[in-house]
């Protein structure tokens, strides 16, 4: 049984650039959670996608966007790159919504310049 | 956006030193779990609380889940080298919903 993977696990971008990361659930799960993790800081929802769906969204502007394909694999795109959006971004994977079976990746370390 | 409040922020304990955190929140919470991160990882759960008042232990590990719903305590005991790392609270509001999570304690073990 795979874990969540997630990639690319390190990233340099520009202010103003657009990204997009990529995350592929757990065996077995179909629901995929984005969170933003800062330095110092704890994970901060993003949104959940659930049957290709959005089905909840933090408090994150809608230049925050993603993608659920029907393997479950998810993308989180983030466009107009500004560099408080430098973080750790963390895919957690669940089965249905329930989210104490959430398996989380390694992450996508992002640094915005 | 919002985080639940953890102390201490960081706490340096020798081997076999018994530990403990907590995490206060001014919502309450239907569910409390608690992660451990380690460098250049995702959380990874320990520990997960369904009711006011449980107490659950997982190994050296026991956590409970505060009477008013609010509060959260874990405690490690006999530590050990491997117990390093940053340990994070969560609350959740009911099963379907996000997680919301602590500030984060930072546990340094010397031996």
């Amino acid at each position: 049984e795979t874990g969540v993977t997630q990639s690319p696990t390190h990233l340099i971008k520009t202010r103003g650039q657009q990204v997009t990361l990529r995350c592929s659930s757990q065996s077995g799960h179909n629901t995929v959670s984005w969170y933003q993790q800062a330095l110092g800081q704890g994970p901060q929802f993003i949104f959940q996608y659930y049957r290709e769906e959005e089905n909840g969204r933090g408090n994150f502007p809608p230049r925050f966007s993603g993608l659920q394909f029907p393997n479950y694999s998810s993308e989180l795109n983030v466009n107009a790159l500004e560099l408080d959006d430098s973080a750790l971004y963390l895919c957690a994977s669940s089965f249905q919504t329930a989210n104490y079976g959430y398996t989380f990746g390694s992450g996508t370390r992002l640094t915005v310049v | 956006g919002q985080q639940l409040n953890q102390s201490p922020q960081s706490m340096f304990i020798q081997e076999g030193e018994d530990v403990s955190m907590n995490c206060t929140s001014s919502s309450i919470f239907n569910t409390w779990l608690w992660y451990k991160q380690d460098p250049g990882e995702g959380p990874v759960l320990l520990i997960a609380l369904y009711k006011a008042g449980e107490l659950t232990s997982n190994g050296r590990l026991t956590a409970q889940f505060g009477i008013t719903r609010k509060d959260s305590f874990l405690n490690i005991s006999a530590s050990i080298p491997s117990d390093v790392g940053i340990y994070f609270c969560a609350g959740q509001f009911d099963n379907t919903d996000k997680l919301i999570f602590g500030t984060g304690t930072r546990l340094q073990v010397f031996p």
